[in-house]
């Protein structure tokens, strides 16, 4: 299993430009969700994810968008960067925390993006 | 809502020495609580979690955190650290669908 995967790694983008990051996990899992990762700040979840179809607002939603149109996929779309949103994003996983003791996010390897 | 807080930002200690990080949770009813690391140019991984049942919580590579109630803590422990364990350690409580993360700890360890 590969786990979660983020897809760019890096990517370099101008004041105002678009930009989609791809999350994809292997496991499974009906929960998915999307942070930025500053330093000083610690992880701050932006949207998140319940299953196919449903996308909820976390803590930092702002210029941010996202959709879950397949199970194993959720995407973060940047309609207009700005170079407030220079981060390190992360995507994570998890089972339904229908089950707790099962509960635990897995985290991708992350996306660092520069706004200029 | 639920919160935590990490009061330590930044900690620097020499190899061998005992380590212990301070996580304070916010909610006073059940919680279920976490450890993340995450290595210089790494992913988050996880280090241990407690739902229930022993409030001693052993993890991967030597850590341990235990669940005090009355005082709201889970503090992350090893008895001595080495250079490898330079790193960033969060804690995280479960809140409505989704787990809500303190700011972090830098732990630096010199040989």
């Amino acid at each position: 299993n590969a786990g979660v995967t983020q897809t760019p790694k890096f990517r370099v983008l101008k004041t105002g430009q678009s930009m989609t990051l791809l999350c994809a996990q292997d496991m499974n899992h009906e929960y998915m969700y999307w942070y930025r990762q500053d330093p000083g700040m610690g992880l701050r979840l932006i949207h998140y994810s319940v299953g196919e179809g449903t996308t909820a607002k976390g803590e930092v939603p702002d210029g941010y968008n996202v959709s879950r149109l397949k199970k194993q996929n959720f995407l973060l779309g940047l309609e207009s960067a700005a170079p407030s949103q220079t981060s390190v994003y992360f995507c994570a996983s998890s089972y339904r925390p229908w089950r707790e003791d099962l509960y635990e996010q897995y985290f991708g390897p992350g996306t660092r993006l520069t706004v200029t | 809502a639920q919160s935590v807080s990490q009061h330590n930002h930044h900690v620097i200690l020499s190899e061998a020495a005992s380590l212990e990080l301070g996580c304070n949770y916010s909610y006073g009813g059940t919680v279920n609580l976490f450890w993340y690391v995450q290595y210089p140019g790494q992913h988050l991984q996880l280090l241990l979690k407690y739902f229930s049942g022993d409030p001693l919580v052993k993890g991967i590579k030597g850590f341990e955190a235990e669940f005090i109630k009355s005082k709201f803590s889970f503090n992350l422990r090893k008895p001595s650290v080495q250079w490898s364990d330079t790193a960033e350690y969060f804690c995280a409580v479960i809140g409505t669908d989704k787990l809500i993360f303190g700011t972090g700890t830098r732990l630096q360890v010199f040989p």
